[in-house]
């Protein structure tokens, strides 16, 4: 079972606003920051979110993450056929001195 | 451009050895936090080892004392020798790259495509 908890899925409709939800502890989220993973299909993930709330060059302002104790969202509006996808949150994790993950999220886009 | 590209994957034998080579190009793996996390089968993203420098390398509970990660600045290339192979180790296994001045975390910019490792009971 992975350590960061996300909902196994979620979906939308064209236009929407979503949001995906990652649940940690102190030792993870509560003390380091989140990244946020797209992962396509067939494809290697990619960083989509960084530092809670940062967006690397070339992705669109539509995505953006936030943090709260030991919480972290990830919202996607005007959601686009081109997000279904998996999303993974991303945490380094004190107690075991390494990165650690959610099980993953797999949008869908109705 | 950065990229990496990891070959060395395919079918084992449970019980067996293989090693995966993950090539870099465009940056010094030798400057890098660098990293191996795998993907089983339908499954999430599992962290597994990372290195920073030769004296600062870990592993996951899961494969410690059984996968060694180890890299080759004159080759530019990151590696995953993976010994006593187990059934739950099949997945695809990606290396993947931290941010410049980074020794840890969980930020990881770039990703090689990924090498699928299958082990057979």
């Amino acid at each position: 079972q992975s350590v960061l908890t996300q909902p196994p899925s979620s979906s939308g409709t064209p236009g929407q606003r979503v949001t995906i939800s990652c649940s940690g502890s102190s030792s993870n989220i509560g003390s380091n920051t989140i990244n946020w993973y797209q992962q396509l299909p067939g494809t290697a993930p990619k960083l989509l979110i960084h530092s809670n709330n940062q967006r690397p060059s070339g992705v669109p302002d539509r995505f953006s993450g936030s943090k709260s104790g030991t919480s972290g969202a990830l919202a996607i509006s005007g959601l686009q056929s081109e997000d279904e996808a998996d999303y993974f949150c991303a945490a380094w994790d004190d107690s075991l001195s390494g990165p650690v993950f959610g099980g993953g999220t797999k949008l869908t886009v109705l | 451009e950065v990229q990496l590209v990891e070959t060395g994957g395919g079918l084992i034998q449970a019980g067996g050895s293989l090693r995966l080579s993950c090539t870099a190009s465009g940056f010094s793996v030798s400057g890098y936090y660098m990293v191996w996390v795998r993907q089983a089968p339908g499954k999430g993203l599992e962290w597994i080892a990372f290195l920073y420098s030769i004296r600062d390398t870990y592993y996951a509970d899961s494969v410690k004392g059984r996968f060694t990660i180890s890299r080759d600045a004159s080759k530019n290339t990151l590696y995953l020798q993976m010994d006593r192979l187990r059934a739950e180790d099949t997945a695809v296994y990606y290396c993947a790259r931290g941010p410049s001045g980074y020794s840890y975390g969980s930020r990881f910019e770039s990703w090689g495509q990924g090498a699928l490792v299958t082990v057979s009971s």
